[in-house]
């Protein structure tokens, strides 16, 4: 079974909506990261969150992590063309040595 | 500085022939992890190595996929006899530290992939 399931799967907004991308852990989590993927390329590191209730903003991007619930949420505020990619999470699910473990990715198009 | 720099980034092979990826790791980064993207899949975890040792390769294939990272030279990955369905992009990433040992360890630096399509 996945351990990281993100919603939506895809995504399709205009330019200048905002939009919420939600990531749940099935395990406890240590931690949680966001990456962004553009087609053919690797992925950038965006944030990182450790703490329940940690917030954290890039520019028009904001991660939250709610720790009880075992989920984090990456908010984008006016998007434009250059937010479009695949959006992933990765999270620390083990205490020990346990490198990341990824969701599936939300793909995200903004149109004009 | 140059981040993780991987080769080829794209490579073609038949079913039966061998496929050897390589990654350099990130200056002052002595960790790599490799990971395989395949559509729909998501990015799954194959191996994590530290120089000279293999930490963890609960993700890798038993049979024909083997990884790497010598004392000197980039960190490869070897598949032997390839088939259609290793297809995919693999991706090495690198970092600082011990996963889960510190804040935040577990950022990873990843290359721009090598893509292998097998026909």
């Amino acid at each position: 079974s996945q351990e990281l399931e993100q919603s939506p799967q895809s995504l399709i907004v205009q330019e200048g909506k905002n939009l919420t991308i939600n990531c749940t852990s099935s395990k406890t989590l240590y931690g949680l990261y966001w990456y962004k993927q553009k087609y053919g390329e690797g992925l950038i590191f965006l944030m990182m969150l450790q703490k329940g209730g940690e917030e954290k903003s890039h520019e028009k991007i904001t991660a939250k992590l709610d720790e009880k619930k075992q989920q984090s949420s990456l908010h984008i505020t006016a998007s434009q063309p250059s937010h479009a990619g695949i959006y992933l999470c990765g999270a620390d699910v083990g205490s020990g040595n346990t490198p990341l473990v990824f969701g599936k990715g939300t793909r995200l198009s903004v149109i004009a | 500085n140059a981040g993780v720099m991987q080769n080829p980034r794209h490579l073609v092979r038949r079913r039966g022939q061998e496929a050897r990826l390589r990654c350099s790791p990130m200056k002052g980064h002595s960790h790599v992890y490799w990971y395989r993207q395949l559509p729909e899949e998501g990015l799954k975890f194959m191996v994590y190595l530290q120089k000279e040792n293999i930490i963890d390769e609960s993700g890798m294939p038993k049979e024909r996929f083997s990884a790497e990272f010598p004392k000197e030279g980039p960190s490869i990955l070897r598949i032997q006899q390839v088939v259609r369905g290793d297809s995919a992009a693999y991706f090495c990433a690198s970092s600082k530290r011990v996963p889960g040992q510190g804040a935040g360890a577990n950022v990873l630096t990843f290359g721009a992939g090598s893509r292998l399509t097998v026909l």
